[in-house]
């Protein structure tokens, strides 16, 4: 596709409850990145993927969070039985090969999570 | 572990001024370092990207620079105007981007 896209945009759900969010990466790129950004705070980072295979995934803050990759493309973030402060925005973002000296990384427009 | 910083936190300041904003870094080896701004629940525009292989670059009334050497990058921001308002973020690069905690601007009418 020509962005990186994500989805839901938006998710609300009830505390307790498992969630998945889908990030769809720019067609081609290998490299795919998962960030989180909670209400006032910076963007944090969770995982990213080479492949298929998940080379860092020391930024996932609990083992409630995983992800995963299949085919070299699709991704997809679930956030088990959910609770108040996993509420923030959710970003994906990927890039041709690994972000180094050539390759920067295109950012989708997010999930955003909010968690009753 | 890479930290990055911003300061200030926060910047109110009248139309037609000029500004910087720093973003310091505790790890000098990175490839690459990038500047964004956020706007209030939107996603990320990305600003300009400072290579390691240079000091500088510049867009319109945005000019970026990078000291590797003492982990510093300032954003200078000429006749600021209001449109200019949001949060700026810096990220520096390796493998990963690793951004700062932000500087939310203000720029009064």
């Amino acid at each position: 596709g020509a962005g990186v896209s994500q989805s839901p945009s938006n998710k609300v759900t009830e505390k307790g409850k498992d969630v998945e969010l889908r990030c769809d990466p720019i067609s081609g790129h290998t490299a795919l990145y998962w960030y989180r950004q909670s209400l006032g705070q910076g963007l944090e980072f969770l995982i990213y993927f080479q492949g298929n295979s998940a080379p860092d995934k020391s930024g996932l803050p609990s083992d409630r969070f995983s992800a995963e990759r299949t085919g070299g493309s699709v991704s997809t973030l679930t956030i088990q039985r959910t609770q108040q402060e996993d509420s923030a925005v959710y970003l994906c973002a990927s890039s041709l090969v690994l972000a180094d000296g050539a390759n920067v990384l295109t950012f989708g427009a997010g999930s955003r999570l909010t968690v009753l | 572990k890479q930290e990055v910083t911003q300061i200030p936190a926060a910047l109110s300041v009248p139309e037609g001024e000029n500004l910087v904003l720093n973003c310091s870094f505790t790890d000098s080896a990175i490839y690459n370092l990038q500047w964004f701004r956020q706007d209030p629940g939107k996603g990320l525009t990305s600003l300009l990207l400072i290579q390691s292989s240079q000091r500088e670059q510049t867009s319109g009334r945005l000019n970026a620079s990078l000291d590797k050497s003492s982990g510093r990058s300032t954003l200078y921001i000429a006749a600021s105007q209001p449109g200019d308002s949001a949060t700026y973020l810096c990220a520096v690069i390796t493998y990963k981007y690793i951004f700062g905690t932000g500087t939310r601007l203000k720029v009064l009418a």
